[in-house]
């Protein structure tokens, strides 16, 4: 059945490096959304994207859709200790959303 | 604005004692309701989802069930809580499809012990 991944699990970066999530699809995806879930919270609704090749900026944030509307990425520029938590993908299957299992984010002072 | 609200906050429940959980979604009409499940440190699992009154379909079979007596309001419940229950309980609204952009309420942390 239609899975979404996201690589890698977890990624320690120290503050002020880059940071990169990738979420990818074995079906093409009508739409990609991500999410954000800071530790002890809840899953916060970040972003989606529709369109083949899309990209789009929330200031150092950048969301890619693929080409083929199969992959997705998440790029952090120069992270931020407010940028620590759990970042899923979320692409539409059948009459739901299926999650990716997060990349979880630890910065390193 | 729509806000989302779940109680309690946090549960300890013995084994074999019955639960429920509550959401109610404020500030719109017919939402679609969901509620999932996030062991510690795991992703997201889907258990319910609901596109209206009374209308509850069920991804994972297990001893949880739940209903939607309102509109806006959805329970989860069980008659025998096991250790594996134990989790995050999440609920969720979204508003033009079950496809769509997923709102998410604080949680429920639940611990059986």
């Amino acid at each position: 059945g239609q899975q979404v991944m996201q690589i890698p699990q977890y990624q320690h970066v120290q503050e002020g490096e880059d940071f990169t999530t990738y979420c990818n699809s074995s079906t093409t995806l009508s739409n990609i959304q991500w999410y954000k879930q800071r530790p002890g919270g809840h899953p916060v609704f970040l972003i989606q994207l529709v369109k083949s090749g899309e990209v789009k900026k929330q200031k150092r944030l950048t969301f890619q859709f693929g080409e083929a509307k199969k992959n997705s990425s998440l790029h952090i520029t120069a992270t931020q200790t407010t940028d620590v938590g759990t970042y899923f993908c979320a692409g539409p299957k059948l009459d739901k959303i299926i999650f990716g299992k997060g990349t979880r984010l630890h910065i390193l002072p | 604005s729509q806000t989302i609200h779940q109680w309690p906050a946090t549960l300890v429940q013995p084994v074999g004692s019955p639960l429920s959980l509550e959401c109610t979604v404020e500030g719109t009409s017919n939402p679609n309701l969901y509620w999932y499940r996030q062991a510690a440190g795991r992703g997201l699992q889907l258990l319910f989802y609901s596109v209206g009154i009374g209308q509850i379909s069920s991804e994972v079979p297990q001893n949880l069930s739940a209903s939607r007596p309102q509109d806006r309001q959805f329970i989860l419940s069980s008659k025998k809580l096991l250790l594996s229950d134990s989790g995050f309980y999440l609920c969720a609204w979204s508003l033009t499809g079950t496809t769509d952009t997923q709102y998410f309420g604080p949680g429920t942390r639940l611990t059986v012990l």
